[in-house]
């Protein structure tokens, strides 16, 4: 079966600063797409980014980018200059079988 | 916000009510999704429908019955549910199926629980 860990349950952050998520996967297929979802409390779950694997260039998306590792199946979302309402539950996902990960909860500090 | 609305928004119920969870996409999406997400577990996918044809998780207790009448439209019907089965369900659509670029707009859950 395909899995995806996010190995970090909770990350803080300073306002402004930078912050990285992590997430690895296995699968033993080459062709698919990743995505990170953030869910804010109580508000509707939102995509923040995708990524194909047949794409080398890393994804970006404004202040969100990530760094994707297909050798290693890892698939990390790095936030920058970090703002208030970044504040949420992030998830990766892996399109195939829409299998997510646990879950990050990012708290961002004044 | 409004691409996929879902009713009721919470729900309580005894374990022999029987009840039943809408989902309305207005996208023009092909695929609908019903998804179980409980606290501290991962999102948990239950039901797939393409083009209105299920594609099954078969690891769903059948006390969850899913109905799609039309591509915009989706049902959870739920009976003798356990108190395990409490949960925030999640409704969503992709422009596709399975596979590919299959970006997933959610609805606002519905907030079960079961007593």
């Amino acid at each position: 079966a395909q899995t995806v860990t996010q190995s970090q349950p909770e990350m803080s952050v300073q306002e402004a600063e930078t912050v990285t998520l992590s997430c690895t996967y296995d699968t033993s297929e080459s062709d698919y797409y990743l995505f990170w979802y953030k869910q804010p409390p109580s508000r509707q779950m939102i995509l923040v980014i995708r990524q194909e694997a047949y794409k080398q260039q890393n994804a970006t998306e404004n202040r969100f980018s990530v760094n994707f590792q297909k050798a290693a199946k890892s698939f990390s979302l790095k936030i920058s200059d970090s703002q208030l309402g970044d504040a949420a539950m992030y998830f990766c996902a892996f399109n195939n079988d829409m299998r997510f990960g646990a879950g990050t909860r990012l708290t961002v500090k004044p | 916000e409004t691409g996929v609305t879902q009713t009721p928004r919470h729900l309580v119920m005894g374990m022999t009510n029987k009840k039943s969870l809408k989902c309305e996409q207005h996208l023009g999406h092909n695929a609908m999704y019903w998804y179980k997400q409980s606290a501290k577990k991962p999102l948990e996918l239950m039901f797939v429908y393409s083009l209105e044809e299920r594609v099954e998780n078969n690891s769903v207790p059948s006390r969850f019955s899913p109905e799609c009448p039309n591509s915009s439209h989706l049902f959870l019907h739920l009976h003798t549910l356990q108190p395990e089965d409490s949960a925030l369900y999640l409704c969503a659509s992709s422009p596709f199926g399975l596979a590919g670029d299959n970006e997933q707009f959610f609805g606002p859950g519905t907030r079960l629980t079961v007593l």
